[in-house]
């Protein structure tokens, strides 16, 4: 299966405190991207990284990529209460081009 | 128009009903998907069209039949459901399915069905 597994399940922080989460993969992938979603309603794209790339930022947002290790982690900067959402990753297979999701990570920003 | 547009956004149905779901998009996007998500689970996808031609079926029940008349909107047919059929079920739109160029997919807000 190519899905990601991402740990944490769940993540509790104090508001301005940064928060990272993983996500491991199976299989090769032409990229992989972060999704946002807030209380089990629509999907937000954050930022995509290609298999290529090892590093990308997006405003208080850090993407790394270690193709060898088949992972990925997703860092929010000084994390705000509006940040409290599930995060999940996602990869678009080498040859099938499916985008298959993570199991994702809950993250919950305390003011 | 940055959005994909899904209706309704709550749907019950009973189990020998046929009602079906839209969604739309105006980016000019040629590719356009279906995911099923259970509560605190990822989406799963379902259905995959490119150039309004289904590319993918997931081993979708046909229960669930997709249609995509034109380039810009996407229809899910249902008929038959079951109870644990019951989901948020979410439409995306991508510039081009095997190529995202950098902006991923953009998600409708969903259709939450509930079968009873």
């Amino acid at each position: 299966s190519q899905q990601g597994e991402e740990d944490p399940q769940a993540l509790s922080i104090q508001e301005g405190e940064n928060a990272t989460m993983n996500c491991s993969y199976k299989t090769s992938i032409n990229n992989l991207q972060w999704y946002r979603q807030n209380s089990g309603r629509g999907l937000v794209h954050l930022i995509l990284i290609r298999s290529n790339e090892r590093e990308k930022h997006s405003g208080r947002l850090r993407v790394t990529l270690d193709t060898s290790k088949k992972s990925s982690s997703l860092l929010i900067t000084a994390s705000r209460a509006a940040d409290t959402a599930s995060y999940f990753c996602a990869t678009d297979g080498w040859s099938s081009y499916k985008l298959i999701f993570g199991s994702g990570t809950r993250l919950l920003v305390r003011p | 128009d940055t959005e994909v547009t899904q209706t309704p956004k709550h749907l019950v149905m009973g189990m020998t009903n046929k009602k079906s779901l839209k969604c739309e998009q105006h980016m000019g996007h040629r590719a356009m998907y279906w995911y099923k998500q259970k509560a605190k689970k990822p989406p799963e996808l379902m259905f995959v069209y490119s150039y309004e031609k289904l590319s993918i079926n997931e081993s979708v029940p046909s229960r669930f039949s997709p249609e995509c008349p034109n380039s810009s909107l996407l229809n899910l047919h249902l008929h038959a459901l079951q109870p644990e059929d019951s989901a948020l079920y979410l439409c995306a739109s991508s510039q081009e399915w095997s190529e995202p160029y950098g902006y991923g997919y953009t998600f409708g807000s969903g259709t939450r069905l509930t079968v009873v």
